[in-house]
């Protein structure tokens, strides 16, 4: 089955303790996206990568790193992690940068 | 960063209504997908609309890209409860790396 599989689910943790949310894609895709959801504020792109090893920052990318060292995966990177990051997260991956998006489930972070 | 706004952003109507949700924005984009996306669960593409003026249905819903491919609309008609959910809009721009996505209107249809 097609699918974008992000781990974990929940994420409950502190402020400063490092974190990384792992994304995995199974269809080959070339481009994949970090975004954050949050109310009243819709879908903000993070970082984006159009291929292996190449990076980019999207809208929202301070406090956040991620890395593209293969082609299925994705993690996004939080160094220190802050309360103003608590926040819903998707990854997702396309064929080409404005190609449709194929969603994970989400991870709900907490930073207390 | 091009701008979209929807409206409304919430709308809650009782089961066999029709209703319009609206995509708007001042710049001009190269295709406009919508997605639909439920509680616990990432958005889902319902559809790409990619000519100015260009009408796709997907069953009761129908999508319209706006002539000057600046706007859309999604069409339900006679609303069920399995329709409920958030519903996104997002422009490709001409040239970038990019979709923007709108705020999302949520939808809740009542039995």
């Amino acid at each position: 089955e097609a699918q974008v599989t992000q781990n974990p689910r929940y994420l409950i943790t502190v402020t400063g303790k490092k974190l990384t949310v792992t994304c995995s894609q199974n269809m080959n895709h070339e481009y994949m996206s970090w975004y954050r959801q949050d109310p009243g504020l819709g879908l903000r792109q993070i970082y984006y990568s159009m291929n292996v090893e190449v990076t980019d920052k999207g809208d929202v990318p301070e406090g956040y790193k991620v890395s593209r060292k293969e082609k299925r995966n994705f993690p996004l990177i939080l160094e220190s992690p802050s309360p103003n990051q608590t926040s819903l997260y998707f990854c997702a991956s396309s064929y080409g940068d404005n190609s449709p998006l194929h969603f994970g489930n989400g991870t709900r972070l907490t930073v207390t | 960063t091009q701008l979209l706004e929807q409206s409304p952003q919430f709308l809650s109507i009782q089961e066999g209504e029709n209703l319009t949700v609206y995509c708007n924005s001042s710049s001009v984009f190269s295709s406009l997908q919508w997605y639909r996306q439920e509680p616990g669960e990432g958005p889902v593409l319902l559809v790409t609309v990619v000519t100015g003026g260009e009408v796709k249905k997907l069953k009761r819903l129908t999508f319209q890209f706006g002539d000057a491919r600046k706007d859309s609309s999604l069409h339900i008609t006679a609303a069920q409860p399995g329709d409920t959910g958030l519903y996104l809009c997002a422009g490709a721009e001409a040239s970038g790396s990019r979709l923007t996505f709108g705020e999302g209107t949520q939808l809740t249809v009542n039995p």
